[in-house]
């Protein structure tokens, strides 16, 4: 089965950077996404990672490290529209995704 | 991309009785999936609606308790059968684009079973 482990909070000041982690644990893995859901919304797709390294679309990025099984969304020039939750999931083949519990970010001015 | 829709938005069910969700989307797709997601919790995978055959549940779904139907490309429906209080749920479809692990989401169904 799979496993996967992201805090369940954090808070940060707008204009600021920050960074999720997501920890996981998987019997086969092809690779780790990150979604964003707002209060009430659905989610939505922000980056695939299925190789080492950081992958940048716009002020999101996002890294992986297959050795580590670990990976983190990073945030720069916070915004108030960012508070939302963010979900790491993981695939383990056939496009099935197994998510994790999700991070609540709060963006605070 | 995709635009997804899903009938009914939200629904207050008695329980013993069933519910059936609709999506929609609007361009031909291979992949398609049904999620549960208690408020505030993660989501978790229910089945993959595949076109002409059987749906796939994950462990802890049965076909019983969650039929779905796929009867083209573009169409699918979930039905939570026999409803409980812990059926109390919403109810996501989306759709694979095969891009990586890009899935576009329906707006959800939020069930209340009383």
């Amino acid at each position: 089965g799979q496993s996967l482990e992201q805090p369940s909070e954090v808070t940060a000041v707008e204009g600021a950077i920050v960074q999720i982690n997501c920890t996981y644990q998987t019997s086969g893995f092809y690779g780790l996404s990150w979604y964003q859901q707002h209060d009430g919304g659905a989610p939505t797709f922000l980056s695939y990672n299925a190789l080492d390294g950081l992958e940048e679309t716009g002020r999101f990025s996002s890294f992986l490290s297959r050795s580590d099984s670990y990976g983190y969304l990073l945030l720069q020039e916070l915004q108030m529209k960012d508070s939302a939750s963010y979900f790491c999931a993981v695939s383990a083949g056939s496009y099935q995704l197994t998510f994790g519990k999700g991070t609540k970010l709060s963006v605070i001015p | 991309s995709a635009v997804i829709s899903q009938k009914p938005s939200r629904d207050i069910c008695q329980r013993g009785t069933s519910l059936t969700i609709q999506c929609q989307v609007d361009s031909q797709v291979t992949m398609m999936f049904w999620y549960r997601q208690q408020p505030g919790q993660s989501l978790t995978l229910i089945a993959t609606a595949n076109q002409g055959s059987e749906a796939t549940y994950e462990s802890g779904f049965v076909i019983d308790k969650f039929p779905i139907s796929r009867p083209n490309l573009t169409f699918s429906t979930l039905t939570v059968s026999n409803m409980s209080p812990e059926d109390s749920s919403i109810y996501l479809c989306s759709v694979g684009t095969g891009v990586g692990n890009e899935q576009y989401f329906g707006p959800g169904t939020r069930l209340t079973v009383t």
